[in-house]
């Protein structure tokens, strides 16, 4: 089982939709949570960044966390065709190693 | 531009060459990262470097690869006897210690191994 578990779609929705992206994770040493967005043949650029359980929010973005069951959550609110893009959910642990462990990545694809 | 930039942005070498990528931090940035990441799959940790100290190093670095960080500023990636199963996308990234795990990448070094 790897540590970080997400689906890599593709998912497809008309503009304007809300879109729900999720990973589970399996390590409870995991504190951190972080989105990143991922354009074709770019480096990832950081979305999101979390570290208790409980929901973010930023413009149209929320993370949300649930320690409890090991659940991450990416909502886009009104989306766009400049959504557009693969999204990556990452973790790492509180004062130990410093990687970054990814998600496999969910291709998007917001059609106007 | 400030981000983080990595050098070459490409590159097509044959099996058994050497190829080294240079990366390029975020002024300031004392902490600097080397992740790899292939085509469908998210990026994987290699090694990260605390000013010129190299600190972790993944089971993925094996001993044809070789990272260095000289003076504590930009860092050279080294692949020794390239394999077709080097290719991928070199991704170097950065951040300041203490700023939590906001790190920053660069755009990446595509490496094609023919």
């Amino acid at each position: 089982q790897k540590e970080v578990e997400q689906d890599p779609g593709p998912l497809s929705v008309p503009e304007g939709a809300i879109v729900s992206l999720n990973c589970t994770y399996s390590n409870s040493a995991f504190q951190y949570f972080m989105w990143y967005r991922q354009y074709s043949r770019k480096g990832p650029e950081l979305l999101m960044y979390t570290y208790s359980s409980g929901n973010k929010e930023d413009g149209r973005f929320t993370a949300q966390v649930d320690k409890s069951s090991k659940y991450i959550s990416l909502f886009i609110r009104d989306s766009q065709p400049s959504d557009s893009a693969t999204y990556l959910c990452a973790t790492t642990t509180q004062g130990g190693s410093e990687k970054l462990v990814f998600g496999k990545g969910m291709k998007l694809t917001v059609n106007p | 531009d400030t981000g983080v930039s990595q050098d070459p942005r490409h590159k097509i070498t044959k099996r058994g060459q050497n190829v080294t990528f240079r990366c390029d931090p975020i002024s300031e940035h004392n902490r600097l990262y080397w992740y790899r990441q292939t085509l469908g799959q998210g990026p994987e940790f290699l090694t990260y470097f605390q000013n010129e100290a190299q600190l972790e190093k993944s089971r993925l670095l094996s001993d044809r690869f070789s990272a260095e960080r000289p003076k504590g500023s930009f860092s050279t990636l080294e692949i020794q006897r390239t394999e077709q199963g080097d290719s991928a996308m070199y991704l170097c990234a950065s951040r300041v210690q203490g700023s939590g795990n906001t790190i920053y990448f660069g755009e990446g070094s595509w490496l094609t191994v023919v």
